[in-house]
C-alpha cells in the first residue's frame, strides 16, 4: 500500500489558479500513475484526469480540458494538479490516488478542500 | 449526469444483504473492467473492487461483485451500522476517453 498525503485546503478567488500537492510514501511510480478526483458538495464523484508514472502521458476529463495540468516529480515522489481560471462550481474536495492500469484507484490521499468564491 | 447509473439508495436491516446496481452501455461496463469504492462523506474513498469481482487484502468477503454484459453488481451480506456509507461502481468509457464513476448509491442499515 502506499500512504499519499496532500496539500492543505486552498480559498481562491474566481479566475485564479490552485496547485495541490499529493507525496507519497514509497516509490509510487510502481503504479500505472496518479490519478484526480473530486466531490462538489452534495455530488458525487467525478473523474478529473490521470499522469502516467511511465512518460508523463496525461487524459484530463472533456469538461476541464485547457484548464487542469497535471505533473509529476519523480524526486520527491509527489505529483501535482494545477486548475486554472477557477469557477464557483470548481469548489470541492479534490482527492489524488494511485492508478493501476487495468482501471481502478487503489490508495487514496485524504482530500484538499478547494473553495472558490469571491 | 454520468453514463454509469445507480440507485439512490439502497436500505436493509443488520445482518441482512443488499444488492447495487451499475447499469452502463459497451463503451464502458461491456468492455472495461469495473471498480467499485465506499466512501464515508468527509475521509477518503475506499477501493472495495477491483477488476469487476476482485477484493483487495483487507476488504472482508462479505463484500462481492459480478458483472454480465452492460451491468454490475455490487452485493453486502451481513449488513452493519458500519457499512453506512456512499458507494460507487467506476470504469473507463472509451467514448468518452476518460474514467467514470457511477452516480452513486447511499445505503442505509
Amino acid at each position: 500500500q502506499v500512504q499519499l498525503v496532500q496539500s492543505g485546503s486552498e480559498v481562491k478567488k474566481p479566475g485564479a489558479s490552485v496547485k495541490v500537492s499529493c507525496k507519497a510514501s514509497t516509490d509510487a511510480f510502481t503504479t500505472s500513475g496518479f490519478g484526480w478526483v473530486r466531490q462538489a458538495p452534495g455530488q458525487g464523484l467525478e473523474w478529473v484526469g490521470y499522469i502516467s508514472a511511465y512518460n508523463g502521458y496525461t487524459n484530463y476529463a472533456q469538461s476541464l480540458r485547457g484548464r487542469v495540468f497535471m505533473t509529476t516529480d519523480t524526486s520527491t515522489n509527489t505529483a501535482y494538479m494545477e486548475l486554472r481560471s477557477l469557477r464557483s462550481d470548481d469548489t470541492a474536495v479534490y482527492y489524488c490516488a494511485t492508478w493501476f492500469g487495468t482501471g481502478y484507484y487503489r490508495d487514496w490521499g485524504q482530500g484538499t478542500l478547494l473553495t472558490v468564491s469571491s | 449526469q454520468s453514463v454509469l447509473t445507480q440507485p439512490p439508495s439502497v436500505s436493509a436491516a443488520p445482518g441482512q444483504k443488499v444488492t447495487i446496481s451499475c447499469s452502463g452501455s459497451s463503451s464502458n461496463i461491456g468492455s472495461k473492467y469495473v471498480s467499485w469504492y465506499q466512501h464515508f462523506p468527509g475521509t477518503a474513498p475506499k477501493l472495495l473492487i477491483y477488476d469487476n469481482d476482485k477484493r483487495p487484502s483487507g476488504i472482508p468477503d462479505r463484500f462481492s461483485a459480478s458483472k454480465s454484459g452492460t451491468s454490475a453488481t455490487l452485493g453486502i451480506t451481513g449488513l452493519q451500522t458500519g457499512d453506512e456509507a456512499d458507494y460507487y461502481c467506476g470504469t473507463w468509457d472509451s467514448t468518452l476517453s476518460g474514467y467514470v464513476f457511477g452516480t452513486g448509491t447511499k445505503v442505509s442499515v
